[in-house]
């Protein structure tokens, strides 16, 4: 699976937009870009994916770059429930042996 | 209705004791998993079921025994406990190659 970079750490005005990043520069044409996200202690929970075109779910937007090798996850209006550890996985089903692996992710602080 | 549910969800006990994690989904999905995260937050993959069989084993010692009796269940049996097996424990279930939805965790704590 190829690897993701993401900030450790950011911070957002609640109502304002959480643009948070990933860089995927070594993803292959099959891979999936994936976010999950972690709110204190519990389980990760799915917030979207894509492939090449941008998706949007009633939780966020998803900005891929033409040459996928990057892409941004858009929280349109950022609320304090919104602060989490964010996951950007690339993945693809690989048949029998289909798994996320995650990485450290981002801090998303979400204030007053 | 919660869709994958662990249970304990904290978990207390001594070294060198035997203890279960059970997990079950009722989303109808094929592919289940078990997922560790330490002390340093990070998650990593451990086994992983589709339809009751095996099919993800990642290097875990051989105390740890994944049992899945039927499609909807995945249970971690942990054999001789060792203080660094605490941890909290995720499981999650799938349709095979789509998205994962995960537990709440248990909290095993080995004293």
């Amino acid at each position: 699976d190829a690897k993701t970079t993401q900030p450790p750490s950011m911070d957002c005005a609640e109502g304002r937009a959480a643009n948070l990043p990933c860089n995927h520069s070594t993803i292959s044409g099959n891979e999936y870009v994936y976010w999950y996200r972690q709110i204190h202690s519990q389980g990760p929970q799915y917030i979207i994916h894509g492939l090449k075109n941008n998706e949007t779910n009633e939780m966020a937007s998803l900005i891929i770059t033409e040459d996928r090798k990057s892409s941004t996850l858009i929280l349109p209006h950022a609320t304090l429930r919104d602060t989490a550890v964010y996951y950007c996985i690339v993945w693809i089903n690989t048949g029998t042996a289909s798994k996320l692996t995650f990485g450290t992710g981002t801090r998303l602080q979400v204030t007053l | 209705d919660t869709a994958v549910s662990q249970t304990p969800k904290y978990l207390v006990t001594q070294m060198g004791n035997d203890k279960s994690i059970k997990c079950e989904q009722n989303l109808g999905h094929d592919t289940m998993y078990w997922y560790k995260q330490d002390s340093k937050k990070f998650l990593k993959i451990m086994f992983s079921y589709n339809n009751k069989e095996l099919i993800i084993n990642e290097t875990v010692p051989n105390r740890f025994s994944p049992k899945s009796p039927d499609k909807a269940h995945l249970n971690l049996h942990i054999n001789s406990l060792e203080l660094g097996d605490s941890a909290v424990y995720f499981c999650a279930s799938s349709h095979f190659g789509q998205e994962a939805f995960f537990g709440q965790g248990t909290r095993l704590t080995v004293v």
